[in-house]
Parts: C-alpha cells; structure tokens; sequence
C-alpha cells in the first residue's frame, strides 16, 4: 500500500464553521505533513509532524490546527476561516524526517470558504 | 536560504517528441536532494525522479532522465517520447540532507500535443 488518502475530496464551509480534513498512510511512515497550494502556485508547506510530535509550524495562523493522533493519521481542524483560504490542502508522508527520501502526497482536498 | 527557480512558466512539445524542462537552484550546502514532480488534473502530486547531490551519475527513470550540473546549480528534466499522459504541471524542488522542508519551484506547466 503505497497511499495516502485523505478525505473529504471537496469541501465548502463558511466562515463560522469547524471542520476537520483528514489524512492517512499506512505505510509505517514516521513524518507526516500538511501543505496548501493554490491554484497555479507551488505547494506551501504549513506544518511538519515527526514522530507522532509537531516539528515544523510554518507560522500558520491558529484558525488552523494540526493533530496527530497516532502514526497513521493526521487531522487539520479548520475554525473561523476567511475567504482567502480556500485553496487545496495536501497531506504526504515519508519515511523519515530528515532522511533521503521523497514525499507520497495524497490527492488532496479542495476548500472553499464562503 | 535555498531557493529553486523554473522559468519556463509552460511549454508544449509534440507527441513523440523530446522535451526538456529547466530548474536552477541556489544553496550553501554541498549535500542535499533534488526531486522533480508531477501534478496532472487529478491533484496528486507523483515522484518522476530523484536525484542525490552526492552522485556525479545522471538520474534516470524509463523515459525520464536528468541533467544535474552540480557547480552550475542546474538540475533540468528530459522526457523522451513525451505521451499525452504526460500532461501536467511539473515541479522540481530540493531538500536538504538534514532539513525536513522540500522547497518547490513554481512549476512547468506542460502541453502534449497529438
């Protein structure tokens, strides 16, 4: 299994939502990321977790809030997000931080704020 | 700070035919790596290829290949009898060996024409 999957595929919220995208590999990668790309842009990395352990925060405003619940799955919990947002949030794994080693990267899940 | 540059915002090639993609680079460090990516319409973000710094050997991969020129920070992506599969935009980025940040360029978008 070489997958990250990551769901909802599309989502829409408004501004006073609480939403949660979430992501998983099993894969028994140990590093696992979140990034947000907008359209025609480079992806932006927003946060890294290592072991189970945030290591990487991107300066992410906190409406945005990364979770790592065990090594398979990380969650990004959306609250009071503003319009600007709205873009595709990506998720990927690799084995190690710090290692040799490339990215898996799901398809992502496309947000809108209205 | 690294930095990763593709000037060729897009570029078509002929079915068949051969294509090569630009990507410079800039870092202090003698150690690092270097991946070129692609992102077709379904979002996924795909390893193409993947270069390690400390190897003078060229990465190949089937039908792509890579032209690392290490002293001139240089790192293009040939494809070789380009398919309509290959259609997407193309993102070369680097990695340092320590670091758990990969840094994309803007990316190449790529038109295959039948």
């Amino acid at each position: 299994d070489t997958e990250v999957t990551q769901t909802p595929k599309h989502l829409v919220m408004g501004m006073t939502n609480k939403k949660s995208l979430k992501c998983e590999q099993h894969m028994g990668h140990r590093a696992m990321y979140w990034y947000k790309q907008k359209a025609k842009k480079p992806p932006e990395l927003m946060f890294v977790y290592s072991y189970e352990k945030l290591s990487i925060n991107e300066s992410v405003p906190s409406r945005f809030s990364p979770e790592c619940p065990n090594s398979s799955l990380l969650n990004l919990h959306l609250h009071a997000l503003q319009p600007e947002d709205s873009a595709l949030y990506l998720c990927a794994s690799s084995q190690e931080t710090g290692w040799i080693t490339e990215a898996f990267f799901g398809q992502g899940t496309r947000l809108t704020v209205v | 700070a690294q930095t990763v540059t593709q000037s060729q915002p897009e570029m078509s090639v002929q079915e068949a035919e051969t294509v090569t993609l630009s990507c410079t680079y800039d870092t202090s460090e003698s150690d690092y790596y270097l991946f070129w990516y692609k992102q077709p319409p379904s979002r996924q973000m795909i390893l193409v290829i993947r270069q390690e710094a400390y190897k003078q050997q060229n990465a190949t991969e089937n039908r792509f290949s890579v032209n690392f020129q290490k002293a001139a920070k240089s790192f293009s992506l040939k494809i070789s009898d380009s398919q309509l599969g290959d259609a997407a935009m193309y993102f070369c980025a680097y990695r340092s060996v320590s670091g758990d940040k990969i840094i994309f360029g803007k990316g190449t978008r790529l038109h295959i024409l039948p």
